[in-house]
């Protein structure tokens, strides 16, 4: 079956443009992240939804940073105001299941010019 | 403090042998899911292998298992006959309770390499 899918590959951007990432999980999977990966570093975690739970944006690093998730499947990452700081590789991830182990999109890089 | 720590930022085993990659984890749940991916270049995230806080067995997953003891809060993951493949960087991972909607915390990762 399909996996988690991830658009753009690539985004390359200028600085102060606002920019929107799409997320689209495995069907049926209930539980959605976003996380950060900078040049080889780990993983920062962003935000999950879990169903139709208010979501735990705790991991939001400014509040130029949102998501949303429609119909408790794709969900869009956006940024505003992009700076030089954001450029990263965007990871979202779902789950579900007993285990709750999650699968991963392949990302998109995001590079502010 | 850190929820999980992995102090290996890079390793190197010769092919065929096994490695052993560190990771502890803090956590004041008892209820907890332990997690192991690994990243190849191509930078797609890999399940690899989970233990949960009340299994008793060691996971396993073909060439993988996983050393969990739980008094020490550790859950290294160890390889064995290493492959060129294997090569990666290696990330463990911790869910604090057993909801799959539960947020994960991640180490920092561990540079495999293998050495032909």
């Amino acid at each position: 079956g399909a996996g988690v899918s991830q658009s753009p590959s690539n985004k390359v951007t200028e600085k102060g443009k606002d920019v929107e990432l799409r997320c689209d999980p495995i069907s049926g999977h209930t539980a959605l992240y976003w996380y950060r990966q900078s040049l080889g570093q780990g993983l920062e975690f962003l935000i999950y939804f879990q169903g139709n739970s208010a979501p735990d944006k705790s991991g939001l690093p400014s509040d130029r940073f949102s998501a949303e998730r429609t119909g408790g499947s794709v969900s869009t990452l956006t940024i505003q105001r992009t700076q030089q700081e954001d450029s990263a590789v965007y990871l979202c991830a779902s789950s579900t299941g007993l285990v709750g182990e999650q699968y991963f999109g392949p990302g998109t890089r995001l590079t502010v010019t | 403090a850190q929820k999980i720590t992995q102090t290996q930022p890079g390793m190197f085993v010769q092919e065929k042998e096994a490695v052993t990659l560190d990771c502890t984890y803090d956590t004041s749940d008892q209820s907890y899911g332990l997690f192991w991916y690994k990243q190849p270049s191509s930078g797609e995230m890999i399940f690899l292998i989970y233990q949960g806080s009340y299994d008793e067995q060691n996971a396993t997953e073909g060439r993988y298992s996983l050393n969990f003891q739980k008094a020490r809060k550790s859950a290294n993951l160890v390889i064995s006959a290493s492959q060129l493949g294997d090569s990666a960087m290696y990330f463990c991972a911790m869910r604090e309770g057993f909801q799959s909607g539960n947020q994960f915390y991640f180490g920092t990762g561990t540079s495999l390499t293998v050495i032909p």
